[in-house]
């Protein structure tokens, strides 16, 4: 099945720092989606992206759709401890209809 | 707010037993999915569903797994026997799927946490 590569695995950072990860795959994507995971619940969707080259924004969170359109990336700004959580990505090939494929997460720890 | 809803969200019980997940999609949603969650294998597609009808259940355990949709509001996926094994978080995820791109987009409920001794 398709593959998604997502790092770093984990990251512990200090609040206030920026952060980066991103997500590769060796097929294209038409999709890109990005969710944070609490503990004990479901993945809540951060940000959607739909076309190569795609720069979206929701609040200190900006991530882009990959020009080549095997990549995504996510980015925080100015971290908080709120933060803290599991991130993951997940793409879609076209008419699949909502069929995700996931990576395997990056576990986020701030430090106050 | 319109969310998807998961129930039991914890159940604890001993190897054999049967296990019923049940999940109410977002009204008007066309498509869902269950997916499972452990530690080793990250989030792994069991079953899907389009407008009721099973697509793809090529990741799910056929001999002790099965998935359902009896009506549009109620998906369900069960588990018999249960095994040690089966020990995870089971979350169903709902979409709007389509023509238009936008609608490529998948909703989490919160998860049913199975324990199985």
């Amino acid at each position: 099945g398709q593959q998604l590569n997502q790092s770093p695995q984990s990251m512990f950072i200090q609040e206030g720092e920026d952060v980066s990860m991103n997500c590769t795959s060796s097929s294209i994507f038409n999709t890109w989606l990005w969710y944070k995971q609490d503990p004990g619940e479901g993945p809540v969707l951060l940000i959607a992206l739909y076309k190569a080259g795609e720069l979206t924004s929701n609040g200190r969170l900006t991530a882009q759709f990959g020009i080549t359109r095997k990549d995504s990336f996510l980015n925080i700004s100015a971290s908080i401890p709120s933060d803290v959580g599991i991130y993951f990505c997940a793409g879609s090939r076209l008419l699949n209809f909502n069929k995700f494929y996931f990576g395997s997460g990056t576990k986020l720890n701030v430090k106050p | 707010d319109a969310r998807v809803t998961q129930t039991p969200r914890h159940k604890v019980t001993e190897m054999g037993q049967e296990v019923t997940m049940r999940c109410q999609p977002i009204l008007g949603h066309n498509t869902v999915f269950w997916y499972r969650q452990t530690m080793m294998q990250g989030l792994e597609l069991l079953a899907y569903f389009r407008n009721r009808a099973p697509l793809d259940d090529s990741g799910m355990p056929k001999d002790r797994f099965s998935a359902e949709m009896p009506d549009a509001t109620l998906a369900t996926l069960k588990i018999q026997p249960s095994e040690p094994r089966d020990s995870a978080v089971y979350f169903c995820a709902s979409g709007l799927g389509g023509e238009a791109p936008t609608n490529e987009k998948l909703f989490f409920g919160s998860g049913t946490q199975l324990s199985v001794l």
